[in-house]
């Protein structure tokens, strides 16, 4: 069974920096794109970045470019997310994803990431 | 960026009832368009792709139609399950955005 398992939420303080980590298993990660995407709390799902399966291709969504980098170790089977200059409004738990067609298809249990002083 | 809108945002339903969420996009997205189901806690669950598309797995009485702007989600008669909230999702073009969501409470 496809397993996706994200680590590395946490508090935080505005303008500090956090690393999330996405562990694969039951597929090779090499042969997929992957996104994450975040849901702040009580509210909808927000794509937040995908990246191709070489690491080559990355798109983000507005509110993070700049801030946010997505990448990935295919040898790890590992998805990276580095959040810096963090705001009160990156709260949310971040979900990994595996995509397939274009959309996610299979989803991690989620990291909570709260940014606060 | 093209914005989808989700209808209604909350449903009260019985068991047995069947119900329908639309979902309109800004633009043009063909059939570029997934439905997820998600419950309290738990991540997203995949139900419909390309429109119309059932995933393997998911029970018959969930259906899906349309293209271009407008698309439906229905359940034919409504399970205990089926209590959960709904997400539309275009991926026609970066960035993939979704609809604000259908929460189904029992009524």
């Amino acid at each position: 069974e496809v397993q996706l398992v994200e680590s590395g939420g946490g508090l935080v303080q505005p303008g500090g920096s956090l690393r999330l980590s996405c562990a694969v298993s039951e597929f090779s990660l090499r042969n997929y794109w992957m996104s994450w995407v975040r849901q702040a709390p009580g509210k909808g799902l927000e794509w937040v970045a995908s990246i191709r399966q070489d690491g080559n291709e990355k798109y983000y969504v507005d509110s993070v470019k700049g801030r946010f980098t997505i990448s990935r170790d295919n040898a790890k089977n590992s998805l990276y997310l580095q959040m810096d200059s963090l705001r009160a409004e990156d709260t949310a738990v971040y979900f990994c994803a595996r995509d397939g067609g274009g959309y996610e298809t299979h989803w991690g249990q989620g990291t909570l990431v709260t940014v606060s002083s | 960026d093209i914005q989808m809108t989700q209808s209604p945002s909350t449903l009260s339903a019985s068991v047995g009832d069947r119900v329908t969420i639309t979902c309109r996009a800004s633009q043009n997205i063909n059939n570029y368009l997934v439905w997820y189901q998600q419950k309290p806690g738990k991540a997203p669950k995949l139900l419909i792709s390309q429109a119309s598309s059932l995933q393997s797995g998911v029970p018959s009485r969930f259906s899906a139609s349309g293209s271009g702007t407008e698309f439906t989600l229905s359940i034919s008669s409504l399970q205990p399950d089926d209590f959960a909230t709904y997400h539309c999702q275009q991926h026609k073009s970066y960035p993939r955005t979704f609809g604000q969501g259908t929460k189904v409470e029992i009524k």
